[in-house]
C-alpha cells in the first residue's frame, strides 16, 4: 500500500521567516495531495490540496508543490504568524472507485513571536 | 463547525469492554471514513463506506468493525479494549466515493481504556 513519510517532525521559526515540510510517497498511482493543519485539541482541517495534473498550487501565504517524477510534495508557508502554530499532515490519495488517503506522522510547527 | 458529527466526544471504558462510536456525516455527503489517531502513530486509515457499502480498509483490527446504515451515518464498534486502543478516533465525510474532494472531519471521539 501507499506509504507517506513526511519531515521534520517539528520545526520551530521566528514570526515573518518562511516554513517548509516535505512529503515523500510510494505509490505513483496517487494523484491527489491534500495537507490538513489540526490545532491543538481539534479537528483536522483542509488547507490546500493539489492534484497529479498541477505542479503548484498557491493560496495567500501558503503554496503546495508536486513533483511527481520524484515522489514529494512540500507546503511553503510565508510570512509565518503565531496562528500558524499547529500540527501540520501531509496526504496522498489515489484510486476511482475504492479510495483511501493515507497521512503521514505530522510535523508541529511553532511560530515564536 | 464541520458538519460531520461524533458522538461521544469523550468515552472511558476497562480493558475487555466493547464500545461503539457514532458518526453523522455532513449532509448530502455519501462516503465516511474512520481514522486512528495517537501521539506515536498519526492518522491511521481505519476503513471506508460508501453509500452502505464498504469501499476501502486499511489498518483496522479484527477487534474492530464498522458499518453505514441506509440514513448514512456510521458506526465503529471497538471489542475487548486493551490499553493500547486509546486514542482519538476521528470520523471524515465526503461528497463521493473518491477522496479527492475535499474531506470534512468531525471533532473526534477520545477514547482513554483503563
Amino acid at each position: 500500500g501507499e506509504n507517506v513519510e513526511q519531515h521534520p517532525s517539528t520545526l520551530s521559526v521566528q514570526e515573518g521567516d518562511s516554513a517548509v515540510i516535505k512529503c515523500t510517497y510510494s505509490d505513483s498511482a496517487s494523484n491527489y495531495f491534500p495537507w490538513y493543519k489540526q490545532e491543538l485539541g481539534k479537528r483536522p482541517q483542509l488547507i490546500i490540496d493539489i492534484r497529479s495534473n498541477v505542479g503548484e498550487k498557491k493560496d495567500q501565504r501558503i503554496a503546495v508543490t508536486l513533483n511527481k517524477t520524484a515522489k514529494h510534495f512540500s507546503l511553503h508557508i510565508t510570512e509565518t504568524q503565531p496562528e500558524d502554530s499547529a500540527v501540520y499532515f501531509c496526504a496522498a490519495g489515489s484510486g476511482a472507485g475504492s479510495y483511501q488517503l493515507t497521512f503521514g506522522k505530522g510535523t508541529k510547527l511553532s511560530v515564536i513571536p | 463547525d464541520s458538519g460531520v458529527t461524533q458522538t461521544p466526544k469523550h468515552l472511558i471504558t476497562a480493558t475487555g469492554q466493547r464500545v461503539t462510536l457514532r458518526c453523522s456525516p455532513r449532509s448530502g455527503d455519501l462516503s465516511v471514513y474512520w481514522y486512528q489517531q495517537s501521539l506515536d502513530q498519526g492518522l491511521q486509515f481505519l476503513i471506508q463506506y460508501y453509500n452502505g457499502e464498504e469501499r476501502a480498509k486499511g489498518n483496522i483490527l479484527e477487534r474492530f468493525s464498522a458499518q453505514q446504515f441506509p440514513d448514512l451515518h456510521s458506526e465503529l464498534n471497538l471489542s475487548s479494549l486493551e490499553l493500547g486502543d486509546s486514542a482519538l478516533y476521528f470520523c471524515a465525510s465526503s461528497g463521493t466515493g473518491h477522496m479527492d474532494t475535499e474531506a470534512f472531519f468531525g471533532q473526534g471521539t477520545r477514547l482513554t481504556v483503563v
